[in-house]
């Protein structure tokens, strides 16, 4: 069973253009995190919820709007996607107290032509 | 000062060699250090954690300075299969607030 699972795997769409990448867990964790690594692969968190709150929103533009439905799953919409989205974004998911870091998703690889 | 900071690399080291990479980080409230390992477009996995004592994992080990504010990764005995570029990343906070930060990753390569 996969632990953190996103979709999708690819992800290549025109600018203006509206996209959303979903992410679940089964680890249980309480804690789901969305993480974007550029070209120059420097990986850099975007948003952190927990227990469905959003708690960390970092500086990243009001196009990109992240929904928790439920503990298990946060999914990412992106509006008007210009050509710097291009990147890969990782899902990721923790449990507060253990010292167990962080397990990602297999990410999303996006290409905005 | 960048929040966490690592040697890019490349290093490159031949079959058997011990190496060693270093990463420092600006907040001296951090509370857990971890180093991940990252294959050429592959997500993240965790390597092992920093505990503060120090803590080995059979080739690796992973030891932690807070008066000098780093940590520090050892690779006994390369192997072709440690190529790849290894993050270290601090973390901050607790409860429901966590700030994590990545370093931007040492590459090891390790060659015949």
């Amino acid at each position: 069973d996969t632990a953190v699972s996103q979709t999708p795997k690819y992800l290549v769409t025109q600018m203006g253009n509206d996209k959303s990448i979903k992410c679940e867990q089964n680890l249980g964790h309480d804690t789901m995190y969305w993480y974007k690594q550029d070209s120059k692969k420097f990986l850099k968190i975007m948003f952190s919820y927990n227990n469905k709150e959003l708690i960390i929103n970092e500086t990243v533009p009001n196009r990109f709007s992240p929904k928790s439905p439920d503990k298990a799953h946060l999914n990412l919409h992106i509006n008007s996607l210009e050509l710097g989205d291009s990147a890969v974004y990782f899902c990721a998911s923790s449990q507060e107290g253990r010292r167990n870091g962080y397990t990602f998703g297999s990410g999303t690889r996006l290409t905005v032509v | 000062r960048k929040e966490v900071e690592q040697d890019p690399g490349p290093f490159n080291v031949p079959e058997g060699a011990t190496v060693a990479f270093n990463c420092t980080y600006s907040n001296s409230a951090s509370q857990s250090f971890f180093w991940y390992r990252q294959d050429c477009r592959k997500e993240p996995k965790l390597l092992m954690s920093v505990y503060s004592s120090g803590n080995e994992d059979g080739r690796f080990t992973a030891q932690l300075n807070r008066a000098s504010q780093y940590i520090s990764l050892l690779i006994r005995d390369s192997k072709l299969s440690d190529s790849a570029t290894y993050l270290c990343v601090v973390n901050f906070g607790s409860g429901g607030y966590q700030k994590v930060t990545f370093g931007t990753g040492t590459k090891l390569q390790v060659i015949p």
